[in-house]
């Protein structure tokens, strides 16, 4: 059990938008800035959107981040098949005194 | 650039205990956290510890505090991660990140796969 609620999973056709989101709390997402990675099987999760909504350098603009209250969102516009991968938030947790994840979302692309 | 480089996979029995390190490069050891994270086959992240590479001050998580043991070696830049009376439900890949200002972690070593079985 996730202390980061994601949906198991989303879909869409190449060139739509998706959205994804992530519930948390007030000692998480509530007080603290949300992370993005994104990880391919067998390989190591990758940085995709940290301080809420910064893109590192090198991952395309199609992909934004936004943050509400105790929830936050993942939106992927001009969806690519490249993109079907799964998608993991975070948080640090000022109770727990430590990182807590969702349980990802694994995107597939029609 | 910036490269956490991990040890190689490890099979242990129930019981043993195991090591894995996380050896560093590109940028001064001291200046940054680093963090150890595990993924059980198919699941989803754990986080599970923070290191101070400068004065080696760590943070565990609850769970699995009294099992769990994170160390450096500031001469060579490596982070070790020592977890104890190893259970089935430890196989997972171990993964070390380094933390960045904004508490994210970036970027991520390979991974380290550990198999606990009898």
């Amino acid at each position: 059990q996730s202390v980061l609620t994601q949906p198991p999973s989303a879909s869409g056709t190449p060139g739509q938008r998706v959205a994804v989101s992530c519930s948390g709390s007030s000692s998480n997402i509530g007080s603290n800035t949300v992370t993005w990675y994104q990880q391919f099987p067998g390989t190591a999760p990758k940085l995709l959107i940290y301080n809420n909504n910064q893109r590192p350098s090198g991952v395309p603009g199609r992909f934004s981040g936004s943050k509400s209250g105790t929830s936050a969102s993942l939106a992927i516009s001009g969806l690519q098949s490249e993109d079907e991968a799964d998608y993991y938030c975070a948080a640090w947790d000022d109770s727990l005194d430590g990182a807590v994840f969702g349980g990802g979302t694994k995107l597939t692309v029609l | 650039q910036v490269q956490l480089v991990q040890s190689g996979a490890e099979v242990k029995k129930p019981g043993s205990s195991v090591r894995v390190s996380c050896k560093t490069s590109g940028y001064t050891f001291t200046s940054y956290l680093i963090n150890w994270v595990r993924q059980a086959p198919g699941q989803g992240l754990e986080w599970m510890a923070i290191i101070n590479p400068s004065d080696g001050r760590t943070w565990y998580a609850q769970r699995l505090q009294g099992r769990l043991t994170v160390t450096r070696d500031r001469s060579t830049g490596t982070v070790y991660m020592d977890l104890s009376s190893l259970k089935s439900e430890d196989t997972a890949i171990y993964y070390c990140a380094r933390l960045g200002a904004y508490r994210e972690f970036d970027p991520w070593g390979q991974g380290t796969l550990v198999t606990v079985s009898s």
